[in-house]
């Protein structure tokens, strides 16, 4: 089973600033089968990411991924207010779809 | 529009069982894999169980492997969950959400909430 690890467990920004959130997998992720999720407080997630960097219909462009085998990175380029949540990243391309404990961001 | 629209959760004893029901509509349902994917209390989210577009694959996460079964019926448009031997730890949201064929889950329901306890 693919374990994935996600730093940092809480990262502490300001509206407009940069963010960049890691995902490691504990061995590689086939063909970049590699998605990111957000999730705001009493919602369902929402697909941000796929295949490492496509992103899904309806994000905004400030939401980019990028990575490949072990290491992935999300970047968000300017956070705006309803960016403060917490990111999940998940791999799908084996018979067990792991995700990361996640990564809270708050605003500072 | 897309909905997925879970039922079935409540409370239940140790050792009991429940079946919890994902109804999709507004896309074709016998065209997508679907998962579930629980959250326990302040917790993150943990991958349960996914089916195949046709039934024909099933995958579990072991923490449930052998107490719980996923199956859909294609002509009613819906998604189950059979569970088993209930365990205080099984206690959660749980949500079903849809996935194209080698892509990830693109669309969740709003959960159903399962309390186990005596």
């Amino acid at each position: 089973e693919i374990v994935l690890t996600q730093s940092p467990g809480t990262l502490s920004l300001s509206p407009g600033e940069r963010a960049t959130l890691s995902c490691r997998a504990s061995q590689s992720v086939s063909s970049s089968y590699l998605a990111w999720y957000q999730q705001k407080p009493g919602q369902a997630p929402r697909l941000l990411i796929y295949g490492a960097s496509s992103r899904a219909t309806g994000i905004p462009d400030r939401f980019s991924g990028s990575g490949s085998g072990t290491d992935f990175t999300l970047t968000i380029s300017r956070l705006e207010p309803e960016d403060f949540a917490v990111y999940y990243c998940q791999q799908y391309g084996s018979s067990s779809f792991t995700f990361g404990p996640g990564t809270k961001v708050d605003i500072k | 529009q897309v909905q997925l629209v879970e039922s079935g959760g409540g409370v239940v004893q140790p050792g009991g069982s429940l079946r919890l029901s994902c109804a999709a509509s507004g896309f074709t349902f016998s065209s997508y894999g679907m998962h579930w994917v629980r959250q326990a209390p302040g917790k993150g989210l943990e991958w349960v169980a996914f089916i195949r577009y046709d039934g024909s694959n099933k995958y579990y996460a072991d923490s449930v492997k052998g107490r719980f079964t996923i199956s859909r019926d294609n002509s009613k448009n819906t998604l189950y969950l059979q569970m088993n031997s209930l365990r205080a730890e099984d206690t959660a949201v749980y949500y079903c959400a849809k996935a194209p064929p080698g892509a990830a889950a693109n669309y969740w329901g709003q959960g159903t909430l399962v309390t186990v306890s005596s």
